[in-house]
């Protein structure tokens, strides 16, 4: 079946760097993509990868390998408001859009 | 410009009624798709529109269907509910069928007692 795997939970301390994981098993593969849902809130776009290397925006970056099947989510600098599940997706051969489970992502101060 | 708007923000209903959901995407956006997030399950795929045509579904019954509109609204409803379909139905607008960033809205509460 196809499937997107990332971490349940994650805890990271303020000021620190983290990366969350995501390995996928689809057929067919046109990108990774990863959003941000706080509490309560809406998922929101953090970035894109068609291609292998890594995307950098500000504090986050996003690392895409095509080979192995496998991305992950860098956020640097953390901050407390950084606290959110993070879900990483893809649309598959079938164009059909498929999300992860998300990580929740904790800071300690 | 204008958000995603999902209308209602909330809504109880009683098993075996129906339910339909309404999402007004960006303003040119032409690209509309339904998810359900549940706290078990995360958000899973239900359909995707584009020019008013349904480009995909996942694998929900028959019971889930949807459509779209010439303005680019789209609806989705739900027969017979059950217990299991309440969830938070998250509607999400792209520029194009193709398009690598999605814009979701709010979401609509559902409640099924």
């Amino acid at each position: 079946g196809q499937s997107l795997e990332q971490p349940s939970e994650v805890t990271a301390v303020e000021g620190a760097i983290v990366q969350i994981n995501c390995t996928y098993q689809t057929s067919g593969f046109y990108g990774l993509s990863w959003y941000q849902q706080h509490d309560g809130g809406a998922p929101t776009f953090l970035s894109y990868n068609a291609l292998d290397g890594l995307e950098e925006t500000g504090r986050f970056s996003s690392f895409l390998s095509r080979s192995d099947s496998y991305g992950y989510l860098l956020l640097q600098e953390l901050q407390m408001k950084d606290s959110a599940s993070y879900f990483c997706a893809v649309r598959d051969g079938d164009d059909k859009i498929i999300f992860g489970k998300g990580t929740r992502l904790h800071i300690l101060p | 410009k204008a958000g995603v708007t999902q209308t209602p923000r909330y809504l109880i209903k009683t098993r075996g009624q129906q339910v339909t959901l309404s999402c007004s995407p960006i303003s040119g956006h032409r690209s509309v798709s339904w998810y359900q997030q549940t706290p078990g399950q995360g958000l899973q795929f239900l359909f995707e529109y584009f020019s008013e045509t349904q480009r995909n579904k996942g694998n929900f019954p028959g019971r889930f269907s949807g459509r779209q509109f010439s303005n680019s609204r789209s609806e989705m409803n739900v027969s017979t509910l059950e217990l299991g379909d309440s969830a938070l139905y998250l509607c999400a607008s792209s520029s194009s069928a193709v398009d690598t960033e999605a814009f979701f809205g709010q979401g609509t509460r559902l409640t099924v007692v």
